[in-house]
């Protein structure tokens, strides 16, 4: 049981550059998020989905765009990186815990891309 | 809107003592889920503590314990015999249910930076 695994762990991009941020979970989670970290702040939402084919816009989409083809992938897609898109970007799944009566998140471990 | 709010940029507490790290929050629902996360320096985000908005007792989860007065809409962390290794950024985050469907988005604070202090 891994987890929630984000791919890669550090990336350096060129100003107008494509790339993929990688994420999965094993847990089969419905719930994705995708977040951003600016220095000296707190998470803001992306994009999130609730299952496998619906995704949905969050608090900062701009710049960004996802898919959810299957219950345990979900990419997020830079076009065009610029310099306001470096950060720190955690990916999460969310489930109901039965034992707790609680919502629970689990985080991945980070992507932290430099755009320059 | 929902939001979260941390007053203290940064904190300093001393080895063995206890620590309260401020969170208020405002919201209009009468269900949601408050929840601090440690961040340390690794850039991790670790969960702590969860307390549900009709709980009625505090929640405590070993030494952290969250002392929740709904009244005045806070949800301080309290982390009892600090330890060296408590050194991180602590986030008190908020279940939205305006994004994320109906197990929700969480809304983070700006974070506190802990350290302790041998």
């Amino acid at each position: 049981n891994a987890g929630v695994t984000q791919t890669p762990k550090f990336r350096i991009l060129k100003i107008g550059q494509s790339m993929t941020l990688q994420c999965a979970q094993d847990m089969n989670h419905n719930y994705m998020y995708w977040y951003r970290q600016d220095p000296g702040m707190g998470l803001k939402l992306i994009y999130y989905s609730v299952g496998a084919g619906i995704t949905d816009k969050g608090e900062v989409p701009n710049g960004y765009n996802v898919s959810r083809s299957t219950t345990e992938d979900f990419p997020l897609r830079l076009e065009l990186a610029a310099p306001s898109q470096t950060s720190v970007y955690f990916c999460a799944s969310s489930y109901w815990d039965t034992q707790t009566n609680n919502y629970g998140y689990t985080f991945g471990s980070g992507t932290r891309l430099t755009v320059v | 809107a929902q939001k979260i709010t941390q007053t203290q940029p940064g904190m300093f507490v001393q080895e063995k003592e206890a620590v309260t790290l401020d969170c208020t929050y405002d919201t209009s629902d009468q269900s949601y889920g408050l929840f601090w996360y440690k961040q340390p320096s690794s850039g991790e985000m670790i969960f702590l503590i969860y307390q549900g908005s009709y709980d009625e007792q505090n929640a405590t989860e070993g030494r952290y314990s969250l002392n929740f007065q709904k009244a005045r809409k806070s949800a301080n962390l309290v982390i009892s015999a600090s330890q060296l290794g408590d050194s991180a950024m602590y986030f008190c985050a908020m279940r939205e249910v305006s994004y994320g469907g109906s197990q929700g988005n969480l809304i983070f604070g700006k974070g506190t930076k802990l350290s302790v202090k041998p």
